[in-house]
């Protein structure tokens, strides 16, 4: 049951490049999109978040993607840091109050 | 800052043997979670809670487990006969009423023997 799909387990990007994290969904159910960040040793922590009317939401660094008709999200990191080196995990609400992570992106961002 | 924070942060038990992760969700919250990530997998939903009562489950979220508030500010999740399948780091999390964004406690690794 991978409702929420992240394709790609690791990605390095140079520290001031943009890092483009990538996520792909099948329930068009879904109505609302959460991207987290994750730690070792902590939990997620919340990122950003787009809803499925919009198509676009920044907030600063970050910027997330909506393409309901693909049933892609993407998260843009620029400049990339190497504070930035982390997991991200997508996840997607249905109607309900339930929500589905994605398996997660291994970030590195080389200095 | 407030913060969700979870007890203990590792537990190891004999498979049969009960355990009852605790949580306290921030305390302006009324929604709570529980989830899973078993090592290397994706972090599962287990259980929402609002209400004093059980919003929505998983199917992984059978009658071994059961998740109570009983008080004020403690969210517990029990595993009655745990398996060795059930370990894996539970993460509790909490939001508000009008946004979806949840705030992650630090995790519970479990591990069953």
């Amino acid at each position: 049951d991978q409702q929420v799909k992240q394709n790609s387990p690791s990605l390095s990007v140079q520290e001031g490049r943009i890092s483009i994290l990538n996520c792909d969904y099948t329930n068009s159910m879904f109505d609302y999109f959460l991207w987290y960040k994750k730690y070792p040793a902590e939990g997620p922590t919340f990122l950003i978040s787009i809803s499925s009317i919009k198509d676009k939401n920044e907030d600063g660094r970050f910027t997330v993607f909506l393409n309901k008709s693909a049933k892609h999200l993407s998260l843009h990191i620029v400049p990339s840091q190497p504070g930035d080196s982390a997991v991200y995990f997508c996840a997607a609400k249905s109607t309900g109050n339930q929500f589905y992570f994605g398996t997660g992106t291994s970030l590195t961002v080389i200095p | 800052e407030p913060e969700v924070t979870q007890t203990p942060s590792h537990q190891v038990t004999q498979m049969g043997q009960e355990v009852i992760l605790r949580c306290v969700p921030i305390s302006n919250h009324l929604y709570f979670y529980w989830y899973r990530q078993i090592l290397g997998q994706k972090v599962e939903f287990l259980v929402s809670f609002y209400n004093n009562e059980i919003s929505e489950k998983s199917e992984i979220f059978d009658d071994q487990f059961s998740v109570e508030r009983p008080d004020g500010s403690n969210f517990t999740l029990k595993i009655r006969s745990t398996k060795l399948e059930d370990s894996a780091m539970y993460f509790c999390a909490s939001r508000v009423i009008f946004r979806y964004e949840q705030y992650f406690g630090p995790g519970t690794r479990l591990t069953v023997t």
